[in-house]
């Protein structure tokens, strides 16, 4: 079946410009999870959503950033007034529901903030 | 606070050959621990995971060795070949009422010659 999808695979904007992320999760998969992947950083955990709820968006890193999910299927990230140390690769994950560890990730979105 | 600490960052193994990736966390809430594999400009793939109730996991070539009482875990690859040239990441999870967001060691790059 399908895998999690991200669009677009690569964004370059100018700094200060606002970006939106999205995110497809498998069909069916309730939890969705975002991560950024940096060279500075690592993989490090962005938000959680259970359906369209986000117990926790305790890694969002500033409030320029923020994130929603509709219909507990898609999920859009959106970056206000970028900044160059945005620029990484954002990760969308997915899992069948709380009950299950397995995360299914992406290919990600590659931002450029110039 | 690095909760996962991973080594080596990288490792160069001949064909055939066993590669062996550690791993070490802090935080004895953890309860889940997956590895992934990456290659360049893909998302990290589930390889193989493990819960601290069993001391080894086997998956074709792949093992999770976990050691509770260290809070160590680590990966074996048995007759490494060169499609398995990528980076692995290990990782762990608690679960909470906030899902199971995963925290990642810092990766290693794993070249197998021929």
């Amino acid at each position: 079946g399908a895998g999690v999808s991200q669009s677009p695979s690569n964004k370059v904007t100018e700094k200060g410009k606002d970006v939106e992320l999205r995110c497809d999760p498998i069909s069916g998969h309730t939890a969705l999870y975002w991560y950024r992947q940096s060279l500075g950083q690592g993989l490090e955990f962005l938000i959680y959503f259970q359906g369209n709820s986000a117990p926790d968006k305790s890694g969002l890193p500033s409030d320029r950033f923020s994130a929603e999910r509709t219909g507990g299927s898609v999920s859009t990230l959106t970056i206000q007034r970028t900044q160059q140390e945005d620029s990484a690769v954002y990760l969308c994950a997915s899992s069948s529901g709380l009950a299950t560890y397995e995360q299914y990730f992406g290919p990600g979105t590659r931002l450029t903030v110039t | 606070q690095q909760q996962v600490k991973q080594s080596p960052q990288s490792l160069i193994v001949q064909k055939g050959g066993i590669s062996i990736i550690n791993c070490a966390y802090e935080n004895t809430a953890f309860d889940y621990f997956p590895w992934y594999q990456q290659f360049p400009g893909k998302g990290p793939a589930l390889l193989i995971a493990i819960r601290p109730d069993v001391s080894e996991k086997k998956e074709g070539r792949f093992t999770i060795s976990f050691n509770k009482s260290a809070k160590q875990f680590s990966l074996h690859i048995m007759d490494s070949q060169p499609g398995d040239s990528a980076t692995y990441f290990c990782a762990a999870s608690k679960k909470t009422g906030g899902g199971n967001k995963l925290t990642f060691g810092t990766g290693t790059q794993l070249k197998v010659e021929l």
